[in-house]
């Protein structure tokens, strides 16, 4: 059973104009996500994060948005670039426990020229 | 500086083959894991050591034993190799308790097992 689910495997967006990935869990333990980027054939890299206290984390063209009611976070990059192509993990986990998270299947960004 | 090194990047197994991957990091943390990812699958938490001298089983462990050898690495053993286990494996490090700025993997290991 998926605790966290990024329901679309592929997005598809014009350069320029804004991507937004989709995530939802199920877990209401969960109270610190985050967002991994990952090329082909490199490992995932650290993107953005945010704490259950907070709605909203920016950092320069990507945003993550927390709704804790919805159990739902949603990453806005604004705005796309051909470089943002790549796959997007979202992960959840559980502060002051071991703060291994629990990785979505993966959202596929194409920003196309 | 490197960060985490994994080695080999690429290997082709015959079934009940063992072998063990390798993983090195360099940034001082405490914390290791080993994850796989399959296609549709995302990244599934195999093992991880919170420090050295533990090691813990995550979601997928049937199949693997590890070794936290030193603070710097951690490796993962498939003792009989079978066609289930042909995948991409990552080795990840991270300060310990710490979720702020997420893990480091390593570029990974392409397994497979025929």
């Amino acid at each position: 059973d998926q605790q966290v689910k990024q329901n679309s495997p592929s997005l598809s967006v014009q350069e320029g104009r804004i991507s937004i990935l989709n995530c939802d869990y199920t877990n209401s333990m969960f109270d610190y996500f985050l967002w991994y980027k990952k090329y082909p054939a490199e490992g995932p890299t650290f993107l953005i994060s945010i704490s259950s206290i907070k709605d909203k984390n920016e950092d320069g063209r990507f945003t993550v948005f927390l709704n804790k009611s919805a159990k739902h976070l949603s990453l806005h990059i604004v705005p796309s670039q051909p470089g943002d192509s790549a796959v997007y993990f979202c992960a959840a986990s559980v502060a002051g426990g071991s703060y291994i998270p629990t990785f979505g299947r993966g959202t596929s960004l194409i920003v196309h020229p | 500086n490197a960060g985490v090194t994994q080695t080999p990047k690429f290997q082709v197994l015959k079934t009940g083959q063992s072998m063990t991957l390798q993983c090195a990091q360099d940034m001082n943390h405490n914390s290791m894991y080993w994850y796989r990812q399959d296609p549709g699958m995302g990244l599934r938490l195999i093992y991880y050591s919170a420090s050295e001298g533990t090691t813990d089983k995550g979601e997928v462990p049937n199949g693997y034993n590890v070794s936290r050898l030193n603070k710097r690495e951690f490796s993962l053993r498939l003792e009989s190799a079978a066609p289930s286990q042909t995948s991409v494996y990552f080795c990840a490090s991270s300060e310990s308790g710490v979720a702020n700025y997420g893990y480091t993997f390593g570029s990974g290991t392409r397994l497979t097992v025929v």
